[in-house]
C-alpha cells in the first residue's frame, strides 16, 4: 500500500540533544513539507521541499533542520536551540507543490525530559 | 493567518447529517476550499476540495455558496467514527503550497 510512515511514534529529548525524526514516503510526491501542531492548535509550517537536493524555511523554521537526498525521505531534525520542542509533529507529501490535496502520516510526539 | 472562520464545537446524533459551516469571506478567485478532518493523535485526513461547484465523494458533500463566501461540509450519514475536528482551509501560503489550518471545528458524534 502506498502512503506515508513516521518514526517513531513517540520520542524522548533530553536537554541539550539533537532528534531526527524520520518521513518516509511511497507515493512517488515531489513534494514533502513538515508541520508541529501544539496542543488545541492548528498546524504550523517548519520546512518544505518542492524537489529532490532543495528545501525552504516555512514559518517557524528556528531550531531545525531538514535534508532531502532523496526522493522518498524527509528527515527533521530537532537541534537543541529549539527551546520548547514539546509538540506533535507531522510529515506530508502532494504530487506537485501548491494548492494539491496533501496526504499526511500518522505523526511523531516529541517530548523532553 | 487562517482566512476562514469556523464554529469552534458541534455535536450529532449518529446516523444524522452533519453540516459543517464555514465562512470565507475574503477568498481569491482561484483558490480552492479544502476540507480535512483530523482524529485524535493522528495525522489529518483529506475529505474533499471545491473551487466553484457542490462537490461530492464517498465521505462527503461541499456546498460552495455562489458567491464563494462560504461553504458547508455535509457528512449525510455521521457514525461515532466521524468524531474529529473538522478543517476548513482556503489559504495555500502562495508558492510555499503549504495548507494553513486554523483551529477547526470539533465534531462529537453522539449515540
Amino acid at each position: 500500500d502506498g502512503g506515508i510512515t513516521q518514526s517513531p511514534k513517540y520520542l524522548f529529548r533530553k536537554e541539550g540533544q539533537n532528534v531526527t525524526l524520520s518521513c518516509e514516503q511511497n507515493l512517488n510526491h515531489d513534494a514533502m513539507y513538515w508541520y508541529r501542531q501544539d496542543p488545541g492548535q492548528g498546524l504550523r509550517l517548519i520546512y518544505y521541499s518542492q524537489i529532490v537536493n532543495d528545501f525552504q524555511k516555512g514559518d517557524i523554521a528556528e531550531g531545525y533542520s531538514v535534508s532531502r537526498e532523496k526522493k522518498e525521505s524527509f528527515p527533521l531534525t530537532v537541534t537543541s536551540a529549539q527551546k520548547n520542542p514539546t509538540a506533535f509533529y507531522l510529515c506530508a507529501s502532494s504530487v506537485d507543490p501548491g494548492p494539491e490535496t496533501q496526504y499526511f502520516g500518522p505523526g511523531t510526539r516529541l517530548l523532553v525530559l | 493567518d487562517a482566512k476562514t472562520t469556523q464554529p469552534p464545537s458541534m455535536d450529532c446524533a449518529e446516523g444524522r447529517a452533519a453540516n459543517l459551516p464555514c465562512n470565507h469571506s475574503t477568498i481569491s478567485g482561484n483558490e480552492y476550499v479544502y476540507w480535512y478532518r483530523q482524529i485524535h493523535s493522528q495525522g489529518p485526513q483529506y475529505i474533499i476540495h471545491g473551487l466553484k461547484n457542490n462537490e461530492t465523494n464517498e465521505m462527503a458533500s461541499l456546498i460552495i455558496t455562489e458567491d464563494r463566501k462560504s461553504s458547508t461540509l455535509i457528512l449525510p450519514h455521521a457514525t461515532l467514527r466521524d468524531t474529529a475536528v473538522y478543517y476548513c482551509i482556503v489559504n495555500y501560503g502562495g508558492s510555499q503550497g503549504n495548507l494553513i489550518f486554523g483551529k477547526g471545528t470539533k465534531l462529537s458524534v453522539k449515540p
